[in-house]
């Protein structure tokens, strides 16, 4: 069965430093979302991307946050000048298609990013 | 302000029992409820997806309800298995808006062997 993949697994990276988190949906889908997960708290909405534009984003996802569609198959996520609280897991969904429909978004495994 | 309660403390139960999760909303109005299970260090995996209209879903061993007066989705594991043990998660989805997933903090499953 397709899946979404990301990399790293896990990312450590100096406070201050910029990362980018790599994600690859499923093929055939059109619709990509970011989220993250604070250890312990509840998966929360960053933002969403269709036809090579944010359609929706979240009080979270603010100037620091970017995301990009460089080719056919990759989605990132790119957080500029990292803080300590950036320290989560940042999950990758996809969706074949948006709209009045009821496909479910599917999830990749994450990139655990620790900010030190 | 808009909220999803999952019961916080975890639900322990028997292998072979069935296992009940609630998941409470207030000031929503999902056209969509979903449920998924989350094991450690993994992402979201699907499960069920409800509508509003629908009362119920089911799937093999697993049930949904969706009360849209109660504003309550019940979610039923049946004949459980060690294997079902994991975290489930709630998410509400509205037309309005963002078609983005709004989650519960989700239970925990410990099913007894």
């Amino acid at each position: 069965e397709p899946e979404v993949t990301q990399t790293p697994s896990h990312q450590v990276t100096q406070m201050g430093q910029e990362v980018i988190l790599r994600c690859v949906p499923i093929s055939n889908h059109l619709y990509f979302y970011w989220y993250r997960q604070i250890l312990g708290q509840k998966v929360e909405f960053l933002v969403s991307f269709y036809n090579n534009e944010i359609s929706e984003k979240s009080e979270i996802f603010d100037d620091q946050f970017s995301v990009e569609r460089p080719d056919g198959s990759n989605f990132t996520l790119k957080i500029r000048s990292t803080k300590l609280e950036d320290s989560a897991m940042y999950f990758c969904a996809s969706r074949v298609t948006g709209g009045e429909s009821n496909q479910p978004q599917h999830f990749g495994d994450g990139t655990r990013l620790s900010i030190l | 302000s808009q909220k999803i309660e999952q019961n916080s403390e975890a639900l322990n139960i028997q292998e072979g029992k069935t296992a009940t999760l609630t998941c409470n909303y207030t000031n929503y109005s999902p056209a969509y409820l979903q449920w998924y299970r989350q094991d450690p260090g993994r992402g979201p995996v699907f499960l069920l997806l409800i509508r509003e209209n629908e009362k119920e879903k089911r799937k093999e061993r697993l049930k949904v309800t969706f009360d849209t007066t109660l504003k309550q989705s019940l979610f039923h594991i049946t004949a459980s298995q060690p294997a079902d043990s994991a975290t489930y998660l709630c998410a509400l989805e509205t037309f309005a808006g963002r078609r983005a997933l709004t989650f519960g903090s989700g239970t925990r499953l410990q099913v007894q062997p």
